[in-house]
């Protein structure tokens, strides 16, 4: 069964400039999460999704991020402007939230850098 | 708020040797524990997870955790550890499901030959 996908794997783009990054959850999953990762702060979970509805986006950094999710197989997190401080691994997870346990089913990530 | 704490960012160990890492959590509710599990440049794998019943959970690879409510620890475990285990390691408390899960720091593992 194919996992979460992600893409791009690796963005490299320049101050200033408009940056999509775009996810696919597992099929029949009704929860999207969107997860930054860096050095300083570790994991971070900027916004997330249920049944395709934004629930909380209180760790959005900024009004530059915005997120979407049209339908239940596709979400996209966007970054306009960039900025270097913006460079970090972008994880999207998946998962059923009417499921026993809640597990989240995390994709390889897309590693941004802003220069 | 729930907050996830793992003390140790660097543990070395020798292969073969026993493992512990450390997890200590604050969460309102009855939690549901998370171990993952990162290799480099990949995304988080689950390695066991606990939501309720034995407190003592098996998962993947060999590795066991201890969920100790008075503690607040969800400690994992590993009797005997392969270099193929040298990765970041991420304690994790939520509800999952709908709500999403709160990541302590890692805990990066090296292992010594």
């Amino acid at each position: 069964d194919a996992g979460v996908i992600q893409s791009p794997r690796h963005e490299v783009t320049e101050m200033g400039q408009e940056v999509t990054l775009r996810c696919k959850p597992i099929s029949g999953h009704n929860s999207l999460f969107w997860y930054r990762q860096t050095m300083m702060r570790g994991l971070e979970l900027l916004i997330y999704f249920n049944n395709n509805v934004p629930i909380d986006d209180s760790g959005m950094p900024e009004d530059r991020f915005s997120a979407k999710m049209p339908n239940a197989s596709f979400s996209t997190l966007k970054i306009q402007p960039s900025e270097p401080r913006d460079s970090a691994v972008y994880f999207c997870a998946s998962s059923f939230s009417r499921g026993e346990t809640g597990e989240l089913f995390f994709g390889e990530g897309s590693r941004l850098t802003v220069l | 708020a729930q907050s996830v704490t793992q003390p140790d960012i660097h543990i070395t160990v020798s292969e073969g040797a026993s493992l512990e890492l450390r997890c200590n959590y604050s969460y309102g509710a009855t939690p549901y524990l998370f171990w993952y599990v990162q290799s480099p440049g990949q995304g988080l794998q689950l390695l066991l997870k606990y939501f309720s019943g034995d407190t003592l959970v098996q998962g993947i690879k060999g590795f066991e955790a201890e969920f100790k409510r008075s503690q607040s620890s969800f400690n994992l475990r590993k009797p005997s550890v392969h270099w193929s285990d040298a990765a970041e390691y991420f304690c994790a408390v939520g509800r999952g499901g709908a709500d999403g899960l709160t990541f302590g720091k890692g805990t990066h593992l090296i292992i010594q030959p």
